[in-house]
């Protein structure tokens, strides 16, 4: 019972370098989401998507790109990582947007910028 | 827009004793609103919710009723044990177009509960 699984779980990156945090969910559910969690601010939505080929942003989108071939997988890309992106990041999905279905969580990935 | 507010943490309190965590709200229309809680090193699980004016929202001992009048949506439990040690976060769910789907969380009251 796998539900919503992250890759990796801890990141040390330096700064202008790329990478992609991985997001899998197996429960064939249409909405996905990004969010990053910072201590005194909870947790602020990067980008979303309703579904497969469909991906808008959230609150903090700048600096992060994402795409959503199929409906399993939703990778979060950092371009070119600056240290105001240290943070943790999860990823979320619920079976859609427009009912009230809970949002399943990954268990982060914590990633340090230097 | 949407946003939410809690009370701050850390909240100590010892074994037994009982527990409010304020949350209060601002959104346009009748929006979802949720507790999660998060345990050391994981993510986010959903603790209760409630969808509409008067609702109760119940799980584990928790409670928390959907508060129209005063846009508030607290929780409470009457006896907390060692295991309820967490990060605890109100969320609303907006239902309006440009918010639709979209969970808005508050801040996280850190909970410490001491033998």
């Amino acid at each position: 019972n796998a539900g919503v699984t992250q890759t990796p779980k801890f990141q040390v990156l330096k700064t202008g370098q790329s990478m992609t945090l991985q997001c899998a969910q197996d429960m064939n559910h249409e909405y996905m989401s990004w969010y990053r969690q910072d201590p005194g601010m909870g947790l602020r939505l990067i980008h979303y998507s309703v579904g497969a080929g469909i991906t808008d942003q959230g609150e903090v989108p700048n600096g992060y790109n994402v795409s959503r071939s199929t409906t399993e997988d939703f990778p979060l890309r950092l371009l070119s990582a600056a240290p105001s992106q240290t943070s943790v990041y999860f990823c979320a999905s619920s079976l859609d947007s427009y009912s009230n279905q809970p949002q399943h969580f990954g268990d982060g990935t914590r990633l340090s910028i230097l | 827009g949407n946003s939410v507010t809690q009370m701050e943490g850390p909240v100590t309190l010892s074994e037994e004793a009982f527990l409010t965590i304020n949350c209060t709200y601002t959104a346009t229309g009748y929006p979802s609103l949720f507790w999660y809680v998060q345990y050391p090193g994981e993510g986010l699980q959903l603790l209760l919710k409630a969808t509409k004016a008067d609702d109760k929202g119940s799980n584990k001992g928790f409670e928390a009723t959907y508060r129209k009048e005063t846009t508030s949506f607290h929780l409470e439990k009457g006896s907390v044990q060692v295991s309820d040690s967490a990060v605890y976060f109100c969320a609303l769910r907006g239902l309006t177009t440009d918010s639709w789907g979209k969970l808005q969380f508050g801040a996280g009251t850190q909970v410490v509960v001491t033998p």
